[in-house]
């Protein structure tokens, strides 16, 4: 069955660390997704991209980056990790870039910045 | 983007049905309402998408008056597994990215 899924699960990184979350779906969707959720704040989108070298600021991208170099995955790089980073971390994926058209969402990455 | 304003949590007891509605007063022309669901420790999943009156799937119904300005997901019989935050979301079939609110928090108790 088709998939999406991020790695590491749980992340415990140091202020300054340049970090890493992998999300590799097997859907094939050309959009892809990252969101933090924190108490408070519901879902907020992060970054997202509509297929391979395309990449798109979403509501909070200052810190973060994502590139695209193939279809099935998306790595979102906190480049230099600060304490107001740590968060719960998903990524998702849909087949069509519509808002009417399901997204699916990974596990999550909960990361802690120390 | 259409604003949403849902109550923060509900409770209710197994067997129960639930509703829980979604105030949009400035829902546009071609925006659709959609729910996701959230389990504990899990991303969100889709329930439920609708324009005008009323759908219905397997999981739940979703109620949409006339004038749009507010939707209603219903939720029959709940067992304690439909714990869950309930997001209602408004965006144009256009619009490719989703605002997530903060969701309403549903605890059902035996």
């Amino acid at each position: 069955d088709a998939e999406i899924t991020q790695s590491p699960r749980h992340k415990i990184t140091e202020t300054g660390r340049q970090v890493t979350l992998a999300c590799h779906q097997t859907w094939n969707h050309n959009n892809m997704f990252w969101y933090r959720q924190d108490l408070g704040h519901g879902l907020r989108l992060i970054h997202y991209s509509y297929g391979v070298q395309d990449t798109n600021k979403g509501e909070v991208s200052d810190g973060y980056s994502v590139s695209r170099s193939n279809t099935e995955d998306l790595p979102l790089t906190l480049e230099s990790a600060a304490s107001s980073q740590t968060s719960v971390y998903f990524c998702a994926s849909s087949e069509h870039r519509a808002s009417t058209d399901t997204q699916y969402f990974g596990p999550g990455t909960r990361l802690t910045v120390l | 983007l259409a604003k949403t304003t849902q109550p923060i949590s509900m409770d209710s007891y197994e067997g129960q049905e639930v509703n829980i509605t979604c105030s949009h007063n400035n829902i546009a022309t071609n925006d659709y309402i959609t729910w996701y669901q959230q389990f504990p420790s899990q991303g969100p999943r889709f329930i439920i998408q609708g324009y005008k009156t009323k759908v219905t799937n397997e999981v739940a119904s979703l109620f949409i008056p006339a004038d749009r300005k507010s939707s209603t997901l219903s939720l029959p019989r709940v067992s304690l597994s439909d714990t869950a935050v309930y997001y209602c979301l408004v965006a144009p079939s256009g619009y490719s990215t989703l605002t997530f609110g903060k969701g309403t928090m549903l605890l059902v108790s035996p």
